[in-house]
C-alpha cells in the first residue's frame, strides 16, 4: 500500500530558529495536508495543498506541494515555544475527499 | 470548520469487554471516518462511516471487531469489541468538510485495555 516517509523523526531547536520537515512517497497524491497534534488532542489542520508546485503560507508556516506530486515540505520560521508538538503530513488520493495516508510524524521541541 | 466532539474522552477497560465511542458533529457532513493511533505512532484509517449503509473497512480491519454505526449525518459510533491490550490506542473520528473536503479531527478517545 501507499506509504509516506516523513523526516526528520524529531527535532530539537532553539527558539527563533527556522524549521524544515518533509514527506516523500512512491505514490502520486492529489492533495497534501499538514497537521499538528498536541498531547491529548486530535490533529489540527495547518495547511492544505491542491496543485503540484503550489506554495502556501499560514502565518509563520509555509508548505509546498512538490512538482512530481510525490513530496511536500513544511517550513516554520522564527519558532516559538508553542510550536512544540508532533507534525504530520498526509496525502490524499481522490479529489472528493476520502482516505488520508499519514506520515510517521516529526516531533518538534523548542528550547526557550 | 465543524465542531467535533467524542465521548468518552478516555477509558480504561478490561480485556474481553467492548467499548462504544461516539462522535458528534455540529453540522451535517457527508463523509465521516474513524482512525486509530497506536501509542507513539501515526494515524491509520479504520473505516469510512457511510450514512445509511455499511461502513467501508480498510485492509486489516473487520466489522466484527470494529462495528460502526452512522444513523444520520451528524453522528457515528465505533465499537471496539472483545478488547485486548493490543487495542490500547487513541481512536479519532474525522469529517470531510469545505470546498475541498479537507478532513478535520475530533479530540480523540484514549483507550487503555488491561
Amino acid at each position: 500500500g501507499q506509504q509516506l516517509n516523513q523526516s526528520p523523526q524529531s527535532m530539537f531547536i532553539q527558539e527563533g530558529e527556522d524549521v524544515s520537515m518533509n514527506c516523500t512517497s512512491s505514490s502520486i497524491f492529489n492533495t497534501w495536508l499538514w497537521y499538528k497534534q498536541d498531547p491529548g488532542e486530535g490533529p489540527v489542520l495547518l495547511i492544505a495543498l491542491y496543485k503540484a508546485g503550489e506554495l502556501t503560507s499560514n502565518g509563520r508556516l509555509t508548505a509546498q506541494f512538490g512538482i512530481t506530486r510525490k513530496d511536500s515540505f513544511l517550513n516554520i520560521s522564527a519558532s516559538i515555544p508553542s510550536d512544540v508538538g508532533i507534525y504530520f503530513c498526509a496525502g490524499q488520493l481522490g479529489n472528493q475527499g476520502g482516505k488520508l495516508i499519514f506520515g510517521q510524524g516529526t516531533e518538534l521541541s523548542v528550547k526557550p | 470548520s465543524a465542531v467535533i466532539s467524542q465521548k468518552p474522552s478516555r477509558d480504561i477497560c478490561q480485556r474481553g469487554t467492548s467499548l462504544t465511542i461516539q462522535c458528534q458533529v455540529d453540522s451535517q457532513v457527508t463523509m465521516m471516518f474513524w482512525y486509530r493511533q497506536q501509542p507513539g505512532q501515526s494515524l491509520t484509517l479504520i473505516a469510512t462511516a457511510n450514512q445509511g449503509s455499511e461502513a467501508t473497512y480498510e485492509s486489516g480491519f473487520v466489522i466484527d471487531k470494529f462495528p460502526i454505526s452512522r444513523p444520520n449525518l451528524t453522528f457515528s459510533t465505533l465499537t471496539v469489541s472483545n478488547m485486548s491490550p493490543e487495542d490500547s490506542s487513541i481512536y479519532l473520528c474525522s469529517v470531510a468538510q469545505g470546498e475541498n473536503n479537507e478532513q478535520f479531527f475530533g479530540p480523540g478517545t484514549r483507550l487503555t485495555v488491561l
